[in-house]
């Protein structure tokens, strides 16, 4: 059973780069057949989709987002990561990594944009 | 993009209530459709995939139905574990989305 954890900054300027890492447990991030995906969640818009990679490194973002996002994969780390630039206040939202089709998904992590 | 339209917002029910909660789709998704279940200060959990399929250890009162555009989730018989909110999502086509949750609430 496969367990994933967000890290990073929990606060990040507007017009900077919001970075966060999934680490992966209990399997290897290798193992064929998932997606590994982002999500975020607000109160005013909901859950949304921000993209994801395969073990290959292939991606897939979200029209929305695609011009500022960065999903990449760590093979050595066992982990999986986001990059988004340049951040306003409406990028504020709980962010979610996950996997699919067998559903995983991590605690979340709540990353604030503010000076 | 796939706009993904859950309705109602909130509901209000009883424990032992058959609840139903209807997901629309803007065009077909064949049956590729989840729901989750969420609660306060959690990750989504998946109830069901493929429109039909329960996730394993999921309880038999929740089922889903549908195909094409129109989908339902239903809980036969309500469970003080059940209020939560439920989400539908499709993944058919790029970018996943999303309804916009249905709150079931205490009557």
């Amino acid at each position: 059973q496969l367990q994933l954890q967000e890290s990073g900054p929990g606060l990040v300027k507007p017009s900077q780069t919001l970075s966060l890492t999934c680490t992966v447990s209990g399997g290897s991030i290798t193992s064929g057949g998932y997606t590994w995906n982002w999500i975020r969640q607000t109160p005013k818009k909901g859950l949304e989709w921000i993209g994801n990679i395969y073990q290959s490194g292939n991606t897939n973002y979200n029209p929305s987002l695609k011009s500022r996002v960065t999903i990449s994969i760590d093979r050595s780390k066992n982990q999986f990561s986001l990059k988004l630039r340049p951040v306003t206040a409406a990028d504020t939202a709980v962010y979610y990594c996950s996997t699919w089709p067998v559903s995983y998904w991590g605690q979340g992590t709540l990353v604030t944009v503010s000076s | 993009d796939i706009q993904m339209t859950q309705s109602p917002s909130t509901l209000s029910a009883s424990i032992g209530d058959r609840v139903t909660v209807t997901c629309r789709a803007s065009q077909s998704i064949s049956n590729w459709l989840a729901w989750y279940q969420q609660k306060p200060g959690k990750a989504p959990n998946l109830l069901i995939y493929k429109a039909s399929t329960l996730e394993s250890g999921v309880p038999s009162r929740f089922s889903g139905s549908g195909s094409g555009t129109e989908f339902t989730l239903t809980i036969s018989s309500l469970q003080p574990d059940d209020f939560a909110t439920y989400y539908c999502q499709q993944y058919t086509i790029y970018p996943w989305t999303f309804g916009q949750g249905t709150k079931v609430e205490m009557k």
